[in-house]
């Protein structure tokens, strides 16, 4: 079957940076993003990884290595805003985006 | 340029009727998707539509049914509704299958059984 896991729940400090994982086993890859879910509201685009290492884009960043099946988001400099849940998901070889059940990242002062 | 509407905001049904909930995409997406996601949960995969068909639907009974229309626009049709479907209902499109092209998803719909 298919699957993503990702933790369900990080804390941080104001101003540090958090690294959320998300390990993945598709059918098939045809590329991985990550979105940003406040609470009560849509998920938003934050980045896409279909080559293995490193994009970045402003204070977020996100990293793939397909041959282990893993990526990471990478936030620095953290703001309260941040507070959000942050879900990966990974398109298949039928182009259908499988979703994990999102990482609840809670920002401390 | 206009991203993904959705109609109504809320809507509010008793058990055993029947609910449609409506969906623009953004101009030029052919792909329209519909979500589940439960109170505190992640995203439940309900349908996948492109170019008006169906391509794919997730694990969900078939009183969960929807379409697609000609202007790419879409419907979730829910009937027989049950307590177990309170939750948010949301729509995303994208330019058809392109790999490397986001969902974009709409505000959502808030459906509460009662």
């Amino acid at each position: 079957g298919q699957n993503i896991d990702q933790p369900t729940e990080m804390t941080a400090t104001e101003g540090a940076i958090v690294q959320i994982n998300c390990t993945y086993q598709t059918s098939g890859f045809n590329g991985l993003f990550w979105y940003q879910q406040h609470a009560g509201e849509a998920p938003t685009f934050l980045s896409y990884n279909v080559l293995d290492g490193l994009e970045e884009k402003g204070r977020f960043s996100s990293f793939l290595s397909r041959s282990k099946g893993y990526s990471y988001l990478l936030l620095k400099e953290l703001q309260m805003k941040d507070s959000a849940s942050y879900l990966c998901a990974v398109r298949d070889s039928n182009y259908q985006l499988i979703w994990g059940a999102g990482t609840k990242l809670i920002i401390k002062p | 340029e206009a991203g993904v509407t959705q109609s109504p905001t809320h809507l509010i049904k008793t058990r055993g009727q029947q609910a449609t909930l409506r969906c623009s995409p953004i101009s030029g997406h052919t792909s329209v998707y519909w979500y589940q996601q439960a109170l505190g949960l992640g995203l439940q995969f309900l349908l996948w539509y492109d170019e008006g068909e169906e391509r794919n639907r997730g694990n969900f009974p078939p009183r969960f049914s929807g379409r697609q229309f000609p202007n790419y626009s879409s419907e979730l049709n829910v009937n027989a509704l049950e307590l177990e479907d309170s939750a948010l209902y949301l729509c995303a499109s994208s330019p058809g299958t392109v790999s490397n092209q986001p969902q974009h998803f709409g505000d959502g719909t808030r459906l509460s059984i009662l």
